[in-house]
């Protein structure tokens, strides 16, 4: 079957870094996604990577490694508004969006 | 703006009382979605239409339809809502030729919350 696993919390104070990690199995792979979903509120994009590597934008980076089935979304200078989950998704090679549940991160002052 | 709307925002039925989401986008895209989302879970593909073709995921109960009466509107049905059903139900619209280098990116609207007395 196909699975994405991402931890359910973490948390991290005002000013820090932080990396959420997404693990994945699909069947193929056309790019991985990760979201912002504050609570209560719909998803929005953040980033998108299809080729191995590093992604950055901001204070908010993305990286792949297709070969692990790994990415990694890195937050820097951590704002109490950057309280939110974290979806991770991978199109597969039907391009349907399999999605992760989430990972719920706590900002700290 | 371009945008994708849901309303209602918040939604309280019966047991077993229909009711009816509905979506707007002004994005002009192709793609329109309905997506399940229960707290602290994945957001869960219900259907999708791809201009008019509509495409149902194979474990999408009857319980729930859709209709798209034109690229700008689609609208979701609940036959007869369970207190499983309640939920967030997010609408989500996508271009094949992408937004983002290529990328099929999902804009979602704000989300209609379904609670069931």
């Amino acid at each position: 079957g196909q699975n994405i696993d991402q931890p359910t919390e973490m948390t991290a104070t005002e000013g820090a870094i932080v990396q959420i990690n997404c693990t994945y199995q699909t069947s193929g792979f056309n790019g991985l996604f990760w979201y912002q979903q504050h609570a209560g509120e719909a998803p929005t994009f953040l980033s998108y990577n299809v080729l191995d590597g590093l992604e950055e934008k901001g204070r908010f980076s993305s990286f792949l490694s297709r070969s692990k089935g790994y990415s990694y979304l890195l937050l820097k200078e951590l704002q109490m508004k950057d309280s939110a989950s974290y979806l991770c998704a991978v199109m597969d090679s039907n391009y349907q969006l399999i999605w992760g549940a989430g990972t719920k991160l706590i900002i700290k002052p | 703006d371009a945008m994708v709307i849901q309303n209602p925002r918040y939604q309280v039925t019966q047991f077993g009382k229909p009711v009816t989401l509905s979506c707007s986008q002004t994005l002009n895209h192709n793609v329109m979605y309905w997506y399940q989302q229960k707290s602290s879970q994945a957001p869960k593909l219900l259907f999708h239409y791809y201009d008019k073709d509509f495409n149902n995921e194979a474990d999408t109960p009857d319980n729930f339809q859709s209709r798209r009466p034109n690229t700008s509107f689609c609208f979701l049905d609940i036959r007869s809502p369970g207190l499983g059903d309640a939920a967030m139900y997010l609408c989500a619209t996508s271009t094949p030729t992408g937004t983002h280098s290529g990328a099929n990116v999902l804009t979602f609207g704000a989300g209609s919350r379904l609670t069931v007395l």
